[in-house]
């Protein structure tokens, strides 16, 4: 069985600070790793994903992540926040080698005050 | 939200109906997703499909009901043995099953019942 947990129900940062999104998973294989953003009342928008390589990625919007298999972790980063990046945030893991479906975490709600 | 469409925005049922909420895509992908999100929580997988009239159960498909007669198209129908229906609903699609592609998102549609 695949799962993923995003510890922090919401994050509070100040405008310019940088920002981390927690996320850790658990998987069986290989894990196909993905950042989503959903904005009030629409769908989910994809930031990056990795697959397999260089364990930082690198997204939209100023987003990265980095990879840490030791951890099974994939924090969401971004060297400064803007007040528009206020939004819902979600982790989703998928196993390379026998999954067919995403699982997707509880969500983060990322709040950036100016 | 790409070229995935979702119809109508805002929905509303008395008890006892069925409703039927549309999904069409114009991605040309193979595999279609139907996901429930309620408050707080995060994407849970109704139904998903792989090919034309080929569809498999997802966590949470008791109540749920849907068809796949054309590869842009795949269609949630909510039963009225679905107790609990007031949620917002998120349809998605990708290249194929086991891509490492990400899913794209249609815009939802929020139901409630009245």
């Amino acid at each position: 069985a695949q799962s993923v947990a995003q510890p922090e129900d919401q994050v509070n940062v100040a405008e310019g600070n940088p920002l981390t999104v927690k996320c850790t998973y658990s998987v069986s294989g290989n894990p196909y790793l993905f950042w989503y953003v959903q904005y009030p009342n629409r769908g989910l928008q994809f930031l990056l994903k990795y697959i397999t390589g260089d364990n930082l990625v690198k997204g939209s919007y100023g987003f990265e992540a980095e990879f840490n298999k030791s951890q099974t972790s994939f924090h969401l980063k971004k060297p400064s926040a803007l007040v528009s990046d206020s939004a819902l945030y979600f982790c989703a893991v998928r196993d390379a080698d026998a999954g067919n479906m995403l699982t997707f975490g509880g969500g983060t709600r990322l709040m950036v005050k100016p | 939200d790409g070229g995935i469409t979702q119809s109508p925005k805002y929905l509303f049922r008395k008890e006892g109906q069925n409703v039927t909420l549309s999904c069409e895509q114009n991605l040309n992908h193979d595999a279609m997703y139907w996901y429930r999100q309620d408050p707080g929580q995060g994407l849970r997988l109704i139904y998903y499909s792989q090919i034309v009239n080929d569809f498999q159960k997802g966590d949470i498909a008791e109540g749920y009901s849907v068809s796949r007669e054309k590869k842009e198209s795949f269609p949630l129908t909510v039963t009225s043995a679905q107790k609990n229906p007031t949620a917002f609903y998120l349809c998605a699609s990708t290249w194929g099953l086991r891509s490492y592609n990400e899913q794209f998102f249609g815009p939802g549609t929020r139901l409630t019942v009245l």
